[in-house]
């Protein structure tokens, strides 16, 4: 079956500080793989998505950049966090018939 | 350009009372359109899907939409509503191309004992 794992699953980290999220999947190989931020009342941001290994596509400009190092391994990083990238932020697997499995989420608190 | 609508952000309804969340959506051909429910601080979960054929689709958890072109919308529906259908509600277009993944706002479903 699908697993989406998420860690960590909270962070707080100051200003300008570097973050990296990271996100794996089990149960399949050459995944598609997105990030989405979801702010508070609002619904859900692409940030990026990802159809390979070193395959990445940027959908807004932003502080932000993903990489993808293996199969079923996606990161999001910043080199120096913002107010502003405050926010849930979720990866998604999606598959064939186009609908989403969604990990658990992380939540960041920019301080 | 694409877009999703959801009108109502916040709905309360009693338990045992039936629920309508609506969706619409603007695009140009016929869209595979979703359902999902996210409880608070979890991830999204599927509840239902449409891509074509039968107008009227059946999800888990006793929820069904139904697809009209004619109003560019796909609400969803429950007969009766429990305690646990508590959560935020969110409706995707997409248009089947890789970034053409267009999520609403979100409804937030409270359900009165």
């Amino acid at each position: 079956s699908q697993t989406i794992h998420q860690w960590p699953a909270t962070l707080v980290q100051p200003v300008g500080s570097p973050l990296s999220l990271e996100c794996t999947v089990e149960g399949t190989s050459n995944p598609n793989l997105y990030w989405y931020r979801q702010a508070a009342g609002r619904g859900l941001q692409l940030l990026f998505y990802s159809v390979g290994i070193g395959q990445i596509s940027s959908e807004v400009p932003q502080n932000l950049s993903a990489s993808r190092p293996q199969d079923r391994q996606f990161i999001l990083s910043s080199k120096k966090l913002l107010l502003s990238d405050s926010g849930f932020y979720l990866c998604a697997w999606r598959v064939s018939s186009y609908e989403q499995y969604f990990g658990p989420g992380t939540r960041l608190t920019v301080t | 350009a694409q877009s999703v609508t959801q009108p109502d952000i916040h709905i309360t309804v009693s338990e045992g009372a039936s629920l309508e969340l609506r969706c619409n959506y603007s695009y140009g051909a016929t869209p595979y359109l979703f359902w999902y429910v996210q409880s608070p601080g979890q991830g999204l979960q599927l509840l239902l899907k449409y891509f074509s054929g039968d107008t009227l689709v059946q999800g888990i958890k006793g929820f069904e939409a139904e697809f009209k072109r004619s109003q560019s919308s796909f609400n969803l529906r429950k007969p009766s509503v429990h305690w646990s259908d508590a959560a935020e509600y969110f409706c995707e277009l997409d248009s089947g191309g890789y970034n053409k993944l267009i999520f609403g706002a979100g409804t937030r479903l409270a359900v009165h004992p």
